[in-house]
């Protein structure tokens, strides 16, 4: 079964507005998680690695003010895409590694479809 | 630096056909080796791993097999499904990295 749950799956928002993505851990415990954005020719860019009880490290040319990334809790990461625009539609997809070490899988959420219009 | 180069899509195969889907790779120490399959509208699920040199990762029938001298991953399955209609991601993770994915195969197996 998953291990990762992602929510919501759809979202349609209006320009200007915020939205708020979640994804949470199962039944473990993840220090780290990994929010992708997926374009149209479904390459994965790695947006940011969020950190729980610090801050996010982002990736060059993410906007961190623009994608606030929180992860309050060892199960439960946020991103926010604030003002958002229409540039802003994507597929938006969370992961985590299931173990501690460097090899261990990742498990990915099942995505959130984001359309601003 | 590390990155993965996969064969560009799409691909389409008829029901019961052989697939292969080359995955080079490029990293500094030793990597481990994964590769992943998104279904319609969803998000990535692992398929298969390798973590060291000739280990095989097998899974519902695909296979690939971690070849060191060539820097490859390929993915094989001996008879694809129609189910098996999805995009494939070859990924890899250096010793304390972050994962790097290549751009995806598109697989489309008609009956």
């Amino acid at each position: 079964g998953a291990v990762v749950s992602q929510h919501p799956s759809r979202v349609i928002c209006k320009s200007g507005t915020s939205v708020k993505i979640e994804c949470r851990s199962l039944d473990f415990q993840a220090t780290t998680m990994f929010w992708y954005r997926q374009f149209p020719k479904k390459s994965l860019m790695l947006m940011a690695t969020s950190n729980e009880g610090s801050k996010a490290t982002y990736e060059q040319g993410v906007e961190k003010d623009k994608f606030l990334i929180n992860h309050a809790s060892l199960t439960l990461s946020t991103l926010t895409v604030t003002s958002a625009h229409p540039e802003d539609s994507s597929f938006y997809i969370c992961s985590a590694a299931l173990g501690g070490s460097y090899n261990s899988p990742l498990h990915f959420g099942n995505g959130t479809r984001l359309t601003v219009t | 630096g590390n990155s993965v180069t996969q064969m560009e899509g799409p691909v389409t195969l008829s029901e019961e056909a052989f697939l292969t889907i080359n995955c080079t790779y490029t990293a500094t120490g030793y990597p481990s080796l994964f590769w992943y399959v998104q279904y319609p509208g969803e998000g990535l699920q692992l398929l298969l791993k390798a973590t060291k040199a000739d280990d095989k990762g097998s899974n519902k029938g695909f296979e690939a097999t971690y070849r060191k001298e060539t820097t490859s991953f390929h993915l094989e399955k001996g008879s694809v499904q129609v189910s098996d209609s999805a995009v494939y991601f070859c990924a890899l993770t250096p010793p304390a990295g972050q994962f790097y994915f290549g751009t995806g195969t598109s697989l489309t197996v008609i009956p």
